[in-house]
């Protein structure tokens, strides 16, 4: 059973364009909720995170909008830039520091 | 980088055989996590040490073992190998045990022929 389900597989986005990835979960004991960039050949790097306390968090270009009653959050890439073409991981953990991924969501910026 | 170091970073063998994989953590992190990763699937988790102990499993094969040694470093043991077991294996490490960011090493890319 897949604990967090990501939309969508793959996505084309234009150079300045603005970039969604959506992810849903079940579990609400799930209290943390980061995302993870990975380009080829390497490992994923922590993009940014969240806890359930908030709705939104803005880093740079990047954004996290959180539903706790939807139990759903998004990723928002601002000003899409080839160099954000990569593999886009939403993931959540709970008590004892499990994470639980989704399936990825590749990336293509096209300038 | 991430200051997790996974060696080596590739690996070919033939089925039957075993091979280790071998994660040294960051500095100061004493969880460490293996996770599977296979073509176009996400990434699926394995198990989870802390502190030497073991503290979760996951989809881990039967076939497959791993401890951690009282320096932190980690060892992932994958025997009887299959063509099926051909993947990128990660590592991770956090520092903490509740609500710390997992930080991933390069992987290993297993090749099994």
């Amino acid at each position: 059973q897949q604990q967090v389900k990501q939309s969508p597989q793959s996505l084309i986005v234009q150079k300045g364009g603005i970039s969604i990835i959506n992810c849903a979960y079940e579990n609400t004991a799930f209290d943390y909720f980061p995302w993870y960039q990975q380009f080829p050949g390497k490992g994923p790097a922590l993009l940014i995170a969240i806890r359930p306390d908030v709705s939104e968090k803005k880093e740079g270009r990047f954004t996290i909008s959180f539903n706790k009653s939807a139990k759903q959050f998004s990723l928002h890439i601002m000003d899409s830039q080839p160099g954000d073409s990569a593999t886009y991981f939403c993931a959540a953990s709970n008590t004892g520091n499990q994470f639980y991924f989704g399936t990825g969501t590749s990336l293509t910026v096209i300038p | 980088d991430s200051g997790v170091t996974q060696t080596p970073k590739h690996l070919i063998t033939a089925t039957g055989q075993r091979v280790t994989l071998r994660c040294s953590p960051r500095s100061g992190d004493l969880s460490v996590y293996w996770y599977q990763q296979s073509l176009d699937q996400g990434l699926q988790f394995l198990i989870q040490y802390y502190n030497g102990e073991e503290r979760a499993k996951g989809n881990i094969l039967e076939r497959f073992s791993a401890q951690q040694f009282p320096d932190l470093h980690s060892e992932l043991n994958l025997s009887s190998l299959e063509l099926g077991d051909s993947a990128l294996y990660f590592c991770a490490s956090s520092e903490w045990v509740d609500d710390s960011p997992l930080h991933f090493g390069n992987g290993t890319r297993l090749t099994v022929t």
